[in-house]
C-alpha cells in the first residue's frame, strides 16, 4: 500500500498571502487530521476529517480551514498567511476504529 | 484532560549502551500511548503502541516499552544502540481509541548517538 502523501514538500510564501496545503491518505483510510509542528509549539493538533465532515477541532483561528473530499483526500487553507505559520504541517490517516496514525512526510511551509 | 511529558529534551548515549527515554502521562480514562520517531525532515513514524493487554510493548527497530500504571510513565528502551537511532522521539496519549484525532504529543526528546 502506498502511504500518506502530502504536496507539496516544500513552500514559500509571502505575508498575507494564501496557501492550500494537500493530503492523500492511505488507501481504505476515511480518517484524516492535520498537525503543526514548529520548534516553539511542538506538535499541535489542527483538526480531523471523516467521511468529509469535520469531526474534531484544535485551538486555532479561523484562518485555518479544511475539507475532505469523497474519496477521503483532504486540503487545508491557511488564509492570511503570518510569519507565526511558518511550520512543518503534517498529515495522519487512520483506519476506522483503530487510533494508530499513519503520518505523511508533512509539508515545511515558509512565511516571509 | 491527557497529556504527557517527556523528561530530557535531549539524551546522548554511545553507540552500543542502553538507550532509556522516559515519559510520564496523565490521563482520566485508561489512555492508549505511543511512541514515534521523526528523522531530519521526515514525517513521524510508529515504533509502538500501549492499547490493552500485556504491559511489555515491543516494537520496530528492536525499541520496547513498559506500561506502569502505578508510576503513570512508559519509558521506551533499547538494549544496544544504533547510530541510525539518532532522531527525535515524541511520546504521544490518546484517550479515544477508535480515533485517530487529537492525539496528544509529548515536547520531544532528540537522541544523539557518540561512536
Amino acid at each position: 500500500k502506498a502511504g500518506v502523501t502530502q504536496t507539496p514538500r516544500y513552500l514559500i510564501k509571502t505575508r498575507g498571502q494564501q496557501v492550500t496545503l494537500s493530503c492523500s491518505p492511505i488507501s481504505g483510510h476515511r480518517s484524516v487530521s492535520w498537525y503543526q509542528q514548529t520548534p516553539g509549539q511542538g506538535l499541535q493538533f489542527l483538526f480531523e476529517y471523516f467521511s468529509e465532515t469535520q469531526r474534531n477541532k484544535g485551538n486555532f483561528p479561523g484562518r485555518f480551514s479544511g475539507r475532505q473530499f469523497s474519496n477521503s483526500r483532504s486540503e487545508m487553507n491557511v488564509s492570511t498567511l503570518e510569519l507565526g505559520d511558518s511550520a512543518l504541517y503534517l498529515c495522519a490517516s487512520s483506519e476506522p476504529g483503530t487510533s494508530e496514525a499513519f503520518f505523511g512526510q508533512g509539508t515545511r511551509l515558509t512565511v516571509v | 484532560a491527557q497529556s504527557v511529558t517527556q523528561l530530557g529534551s535531549h539524551v546522548s548515549v554511545s553507540e552500543g549502551a542502553l538507550v532509556l527515554l522516559r515519559c510520564n502521562y496523565s490521563s482520566s480514562v485508561p489512555p492508549y500511548l505511543f511512541w514515534y520517531v521523526q528523522y531530519p525532515n521526515q514525517g513521524l513514524q510508529l515504533l509502538l503502541k500501549y492499547t490493552t493487554g500485556a504491559t511489555l510493548v515491543k516494537g520496530i527497530n528492536g525499541f520496547e516499552a513498559e506500561f506502569k500504571k502505578s508510576e503513570t510513565s512508559f519509558h521506551l528502551t533499547k538494549p544496544s544502540a544504533h547510530m541510525s537511532d539518532a532522531a527525535e522521539y515524541f511520546c504521544a496519549v490518546s484517550a479515544s481509541y477508535g480515533s485517530a484525532s487529537k492525539i496528544i504529543f509529548g515536547s520531544g526528546t532528540r537522541l544523539s548517538i557518540r561512536p
